[in-house]
This record gives C-alpha cells, sequence and structure tokens, in this order.
C-alpha cells in the first residue's frame, strides 16, 4: 500500500538555522498538508497546499515558514530561522479526496 | 471558531469490556468528522469517517448534530486497542483538518 514518506525522522539544528523538511506524497494525491505537534500537545494545522499554490495557513505559518513541490514529487516545508519554539513533531500528509494520509513525522529539536 | 473537544486525556478500561471515547465539536456548519488512530511509534492513521457510517476493527462512531458529539465506540475492547485516538473536523470545502487533543487508550489484561 502507498504512503507518505518524511526524511529526515529526526533533526536537530541549532537555532537561527534553516531547515528543509521533506516529504514525499502519494503519487496521485492533489492536496497536500503540513502538521505540526508540539510535545504533549495537539496536532496543529499549518498549511495545506493544492494546484501549486497555498490553499489555506494557519496563524502559525508566518514568514519564516515556506512550502514549496519543486519536482512533481517532493514537498518541502521550509522554516528560514529556527526558533527553539519550533521545535516539535512535523506531519506530512497527502489527499485525494475527503481524507489525509500521514507520513510518519520528522522530529525538529532546535537547540 | 471550529474546536474539537476530547475531554479524556488517558481512558483504561479491562480487555473484553466496552469503550467509549468522546468527541464533541464546535462548527456551526456541516463537518466532516473522523477518527484517526496512532498505535505506538507509528503513523497517524485513518480510522474511520461520519460519512461512510463503517465499522473498523470493531470502532463505530456516530455523529448526533444535537449534542455535537463523535464518539467512538467498541463492545469488546482488545488489548491491541491500546493507541492514541485522535478525533478531527474538516471544515466543508476546505482541506484543513482540526484536531482533538486527543485520548490515550490502555486495553489491560
Amino acid at each position: 500500500e502507498p504512503e507518505v514518506t518524511q526524511t529526515p525522522s529526526h533533526q536537530v539544528t541549532q537555532m537561527g538555522q534553516e531547515v528543509i523538511l521533506r516529504c514525499v506524497p502519494i503519487s496521485n494525491h492533489l492536496y497536500f498538508y503540513w502538521y505540526r505537534q508540539i510535545l504533549g500537545q495537539k496536532v496543529e494545522f499549518l498549511v495545506s497546499f493544492y494546484n501549486n499554490e497555498i490553499s489555506e495557513k494557519s496563524e502559525i505559518f508566518d514568514d519564516q515558514f515556506s512550502v514549496e513541490r519543486p519536482d512533481g514529487s517532493n514537498f518541502t516545508l521550509k522554516i528560514r530561522s529556527t526558533k527553539l519554539e519550533d521545535s516539535a513533531m512535523y506531519f506530512c500528509a497527502s489527499g485525494k479526496d475527503r481524507e489525509a494520509f500521514f507520513g510518519q513525522g520528522t522530529r525538529l529539536t532546535v537547540v | 471558531a471550529q474546536r474539537v473537544t476530547q475531554p479524556e486525556k488517558l481512558l483504561s478500561v479491562f480487555k473484553g469490556a466496552p469503550v467509549e471515547l468522546k468527541c464533541n465539536y464546535s462548527y456551526s456548519g456541516s463537518p466532516e468528522l473522523f477518527w484517526y488512530v496512532q498505535y505506538s511509534r507509528q503513523r497517524l492513521q485513518l480510522l474511520l469517517r461520519h460519512i461512510s457510517r463503517e465499522s473498523i476493527k470493531g470502532f463505530t462512531a456516530d455523529l448526533n448534530k444535537g449534542e455535537t458529539s463523535f464518539h467512538l465506540k467498541k463492545p469488546f475492547a482488545q488489548e491491541e486497542d491500546s493507541a492514541m485516538y485522535y478525533c478531527a473536523l474538516r471544515k466543508m470545502g476546505t482541506y484543513k483538518y482540526i484536531f482533538g487533543t486527543g485520548t490515550r487508550l490502555k486495553v489491560l489484561a
């Protein structure tokens, strides 16, 4: 069964550094998402992407964040200058219709 | 504002006992409701959605618009049901899911 895959599984970065989290969505899916989960808290929506553009974003998704689908298969989340509070589990998801399929997540630790 | 509330952080039941994981939502329109499950060290997986009215792994959930609830039920819990369960709402016409805080279900032998 096809799955959404995310790399790396764990990323440690210094505060102020840029990070790129990578995702390979399921191949015939049309909608792409990023969510994050700070330890002990709920899964929070960051952004949705459809037809090569952002369709919706949350207030968390400020100018430090950007998304890209550079080559038709990868879907990336870039955090330009990481802060300590960006430490979280980041989940990519993709969907074709009504439901989203999630990746296994990337744990980002900002030190 | 749309919100999903799961009042229980942890629910422990004995194997064979009935389970009910509570979910309430607030939304002014017609939402789509889902239950996602996360087994230990695994990804979030869709368990069921209200539109399908299906039963997966013995779990069912009925949307009650009057009570704005979408509780997840199973008549006889199994040890392998132990996991984190998230209720989620998707606003019609958008691609955004709003998750509850999750309930950890522990099924004891």
